[in-house]
């Protein structure tokens, strides 16, 4: 079982508020990333992170944000919520290490499912 | 076009019934495979991975990888009520590559 915790596992927000959703691994991964997944539709990825101080924008566009300061944190932000950001969030991680031999599959956390009213 | 079509069911069998989940993809340059689970309100769980074609046997589960027709399955034998969950497929170029590209899901329920 993947050591990759998310918090909190739920969460109903008025219009305009700030959110932060946690994402921490205990397992040492180098790589981090956080996707978005909407119901009968395929998981999109919207950003990642090679390590501490690098992040990067995934495929999908997002007005998220996200900060990598500690290797096992991976925290995303919306500065002001809204309606369209609904959707269930899931953060993943994976060891660079095991690139080569590719063992560097993507271990998922339970996810965060976000409602803006 | 979507990078991986797969079917979203719903799929209902029997206990004890052989379950054959596909997806079928359009990059040819797709080379590592996965199978996710998903149960309800959780996280996709990786269940299998498998590079280039062939096929890779755990347990009950079987994945199947058919290159040349751009095909993937995922056979489950003697299905049980707690294989009920959601099935992802997933695919990438190359180790290493940040993206994986997700098929929709099939959900998958086992009746006792």
């Amino acid at each position: 079982e993947a050591d990759i915790y998310q918090t909190p596992r739920y969460l109903v927000i008025g219009t305009g508020k700030k959110i932060t959703l946690e994402c921490s691994q205990t397992m040492g991964h180098d790589k981090m990333y956080w996707y978005q997944q909407d119901p009968g539709m395929e998981l999109h990825l919207i950003h990642y992170s090679y390590g501490v101080n690098s992040t990067e924008k995934g495929d999908l566009s997002s007005e998220s944000t996200v900060s990598r300061i500690r290797t096992e944190h991976f925290p995303l932000t919306l500065e002001s919520a809204r309606p369209s950001h609904t959707s269930q969030y899931l953060c993943a991680s994976s060891d660079r290490s095991g690139e080569r031999e590719g063992r560097d599959t993507q271990y998922f956390g339970p996810g965060t499912r976000l409602t803006v009213l | 076009q979507k990078e991986v079509e797969q079917d979203p069911g719903p799929l209902s069998v029997p206990e004890g019934a052989i379950v054959s989940l596909n997806c079928t993809y359009s990059n040819s340059a797709f080379q590592y495979f996965m199978w996710y689970r998903q149960y309800s309100r959780k996280g996709p769980e990786l269940l299998m991975y498998t590079y280039s074609s062939g096929n890779k046997e755990d347990g009950r589960f079987t994945a199947q990888v058919d290159k040349s027709s751009k095909y993937i399955s995922l056979f489950i034998r003697d299905s049980q009520p707690s294989d009920s969950a959601t099935y992802l497929c997933a695919m990438r170029v190359r180790t290493g590559a940040n993206n994986l590209f997700f098929g929709t899901g099939t959900r998958l329920t086992v009746i006792p």
